[in-house]
């Protein structure tokens, strides 16, 4: 069975550009989160989806924005790229908001290189 | 801020007894601790999560201290392909907002060698 699929894998962009990322969920999964990974930390939240409506949202400003779709693939934007904006971008999938399990199955994310 | 501590790296020889500590002094009454690890250049994977009593499934078993203010992950017998970063998180068993979502720390590196 397929697992959670993000595209692209690798991506080199300019400060100020706009990049958009996409993660295919598990099938059946409801819930796409998406999380930030800097060099050398733990991932950080930035979003929930569920039945495509934000369920939640970390501390990061309003240039990243997601969407979910009918199909439960999501969406991360982020505008205005700076140079802290490299990471990699984790997409995570899971059968309903993160409720009884807790169990989130994660994509192999897509690194972005901002210059 | 993570609510756990943890050390920065251990190593562990293959083939024995891996055991992960985690510290998580301020942990409340409905929270519950959680364990992944994420091996290089892949996404972060579960391995177990527990309240109160010990648990055990196929990759581990999680020994929480009946003060719940200390947990060890135990990996029986650790591979080379058991290296990875091993993260302990804590969090309410809820839905959405601040509760649906994994707060991170830094983890531990373990390194098995042959």
């Amino acid at each position: 069975d397929a697992g959670v699929t993000q595209s692209p894998t690798h991506l080199i962009k300019t400060r100020g550009q706009h990049v958009t990322l996409r993660c295919s969920p598990i099938s059946g999964h409801k819930s796409v989160s998406w999380y930030q990974q800097v060099l050398g930390q733990g991932p950080q939240f930035i979003f929930q989806y569920y039945e495509k409506e934000e369920r939640g949202r970390g501390n990061f400003p309003d240039r990243f924005s997601a969407r979910q779709f009918p199909n439960y693939s999501s969406e991360l934007n982020v505008n205005a790229l700076l140079l802290g904006d490299s990471a990699l971008y984790l997409c995570a999938s899971s059968l309903q908001l993160l409720g009884h399990t807790g169990e989130l199955f994660f994509g192999e994310g897509s690194r972005l290189t901002v210059l | 801020d993570a609510k756990t501590t943890q050390p920065p790296s251990m190593d562990c020889a293959e083939g024995r007894a891996a055991n992960l500590p985690c510290n998580h002094s301020t942990i409340s009454g409905n929270e519950y601790v959680y364990w992944y690890r994420q091996i290089h250049s892949q996404g972060p994977q579960y391995i177990i999560h527990g309240l109160k009593n010990n648990e055990t499934n196929e990759m581990a078993s999680l020994i929480i201290t009946e003060d719940r203010k200390s947990s060890t992950l135990i990996l029986p017998h650790a591979t080379l392909r058991d290296t990875a970063v091993y993260y302990c998180i804590v969090r309410v068993l809820g839905y959405g907002g601040s509760q649906g979502n994994l707060i991170f720390g830094k983890g531990t590196k373990l390194s098995v060698k042959p």
